[in-house]
């Protein structure tokens, strides 16, 4: 395991349903990130947070709400999901700046129904 | 637009047998490119890194080859076991842009047999 938590790392939702995903880093980074992670197709960056700020929305739709209360801990709030949503949603982190190793947290495989 | 396309998009090896991942990317210039490995249900993890002026990092039977004139990656796999089953990730970093910027492969999927 790395430095990189998530919670829950399973879950299950109906379209109406509001779940959050919860993502902690011990590495002392000030960046983190949300993607997507679709069978066959590339890592899709969501979110980007550089010391607490949103850097980048990847024109993410706003049934995805990210929360970044603090450079240690990440959420991301879902609502009204629909079933192309479902996918492994990781959260990584680094230093800030060009080049820097993310460290990957295992994931959450959402399934909405 | 930048792209990372790897080949082939899935292998099977029989244990203790070699094999060579390929990486051709469009990304230019760039900071450095990564070889990372994503086992079943785990997020990825760096294998190894690459700068431009680099042409080849080991990190164990792990051993990556960088050609920048061509744009062409390789990961190559010596002696292969069961736990190398795994998805085997490009990741390649612009020049300039931060970690926002990094274009990825679809990957290669690995499984090694007895």
């Amino acid at each position: 395991e790395t430095g990189v938590t998530q919670t829950p790392r399973h879950l299950v939702m109906g379209m109406t349903n509001k779940k959050s995903l919860k993502c902690e880093q011990h590495l002392g980074h000030n960046a983190m990130y949300w993607y997507k992670q679709s069978a066959k197709k590339p890592l899709e960056l969501m979110f980007v947070y550089n010391f607490k700020e949103q850097t980048e929305n990847n024109s993410v739709p706003s049934r995805f709400s990210p929360e970044c209360p603090n450079s240690s801990h990440l959420f991301l709030h879902l609502h009204t999901l629909q079933p192309e949503d479902s996918a492994l949603y990781l959260c990584a982190s680094s230093h800030p700046g060009t080049g820097n190793e993310q460290y990957f947290g295992p994931g959450t495989r959402l399934t909405v129904t | 637009k930048n792209q990372v396309e790897q080949s082939p998009q899935s292998l099977i090896i029989l244990e203790g047998k070699n094999c060579t991942l390929q990486c051709n990317y469009t990304v230019s210039p760039f900071s450095n490119l990564r070889w990372y490995k994503q086992d079943t249900g785990r997020g990825p993890v760096s294998l190894t890194i690459m700068t431009f002026s680099e042409n080849t990092k080991s990190n164990g039977r792990y051993t990556a080859t960088l050609d920048a004139d061509t744009k062409q990656s390789s990961l190559h796999i010596t002696a292969s076991q069961l736990s190398d089953s795994a998805s085997y990730i490009c990741v390649v970093s612009p020049l300039k842009g931060g970690g926002n910027k990094l274009t990825f492969g679809t990957g290669t999927q690995l499984k090694v047999e007895l």
